[in-house]
């Protein structure tokens, strides 16, 4: 069965430090993956999508960036942090009809 | 474009009664379309889905939700409301015309009042 990874599951980093999330995805090959982050507990911000490896779409300008080195790993990452970074980020994958998602990462900006 | 609505912010619903949350889509083509539950600190569960077929779709935890397409609604619904069902519910569509990306409502917050 298809299992998704994030780590780490929470993270506290001062403003302007730099930021590094990880997705791995087991048990399928060429998913489609997705990063996402959700303020104050509520709407998803879809925030990047991959189709496969080194292909990344941006859908919101933003301080953050995405790569995507393997078939089944995902990277967030940020070279200095802004407090509105602050958020759950959630990694997804899709398969031809339904999407999937991780367990979520909780980043305090302080 | 494709959007979803959810028209409650939060829904409350006494233990033992049936509750609905509500869902409407635009889309250009045809809609897939989910639900899905996120409890607190937790990721996104999938609840159910409607692909084609049958109008009336049943999901986890005893929900079901029905495809309206002349009102474009996906409501989500169960017989007998528990305590435990008080999460964050998310409706999502998915236009295949539109590429790869799913499109989700901004959450409806239940809760179960015992």
């Amino acid at each position: 069965s298809q299992t998704i990874h994030q780590w780490p599951a929470t993270l506290v980093q001062p403003v302007g430090s730099p930021l590094s999330l990880e997705c791995t995805v087991e048990g399928t090959s060429n998913p489609n993956l997705y990063w996402y982050r959700q303020a104050a507990g509520r709407g998803l911000q879809l925030l990047f999508y991959s189709v496969g490896i080194g292909q990344i779409s941006s859908e919101v300008p933003q301080n953050l960036s995405a790569s995507r080195p393997q078939d089944r790993q995902f990277i967030l990452s940020s070279k200095k942090l802004l407090l509105s970074d602050s958020g759950f980020y959630l990694c997804a994958w899709s398969d031809a009809y339904e999407q999937y998602f991780g367990p979520g990462t909780r980043l305090t900006v302080t | 474009a494709q959007s979803v609505a959810q028209p409650e912010d939060q829904v409350n619903v006494a233990e033992g009664n049936p509750l609905t949350v509500k869902c409407t889509y635009s889309v250009s083509g045809n809609p897939y379309l989910f639900w899905y539950v996120q409890y607190p600190n937790r990721g996104l569960q999938f609840l159910l889905k409607y692909i084609t077929g049958d109008n009336l779709v049943k999901g986890s935890y005893g929900f079901e939700a029905e495809f309206n397409k002349s009102q474009t609604s996906f409501h989500l619904k169960k017989p007998s409301a528990l305590v435990s069902d008080s999460a964050l519910y998310f409706c999502a569509v998915r236009d295949l015309n539109y590429g790869q990306n799913f499109v989700f409502g901004p959450g409806t917050r239940l809760s179960v009042l015992p």
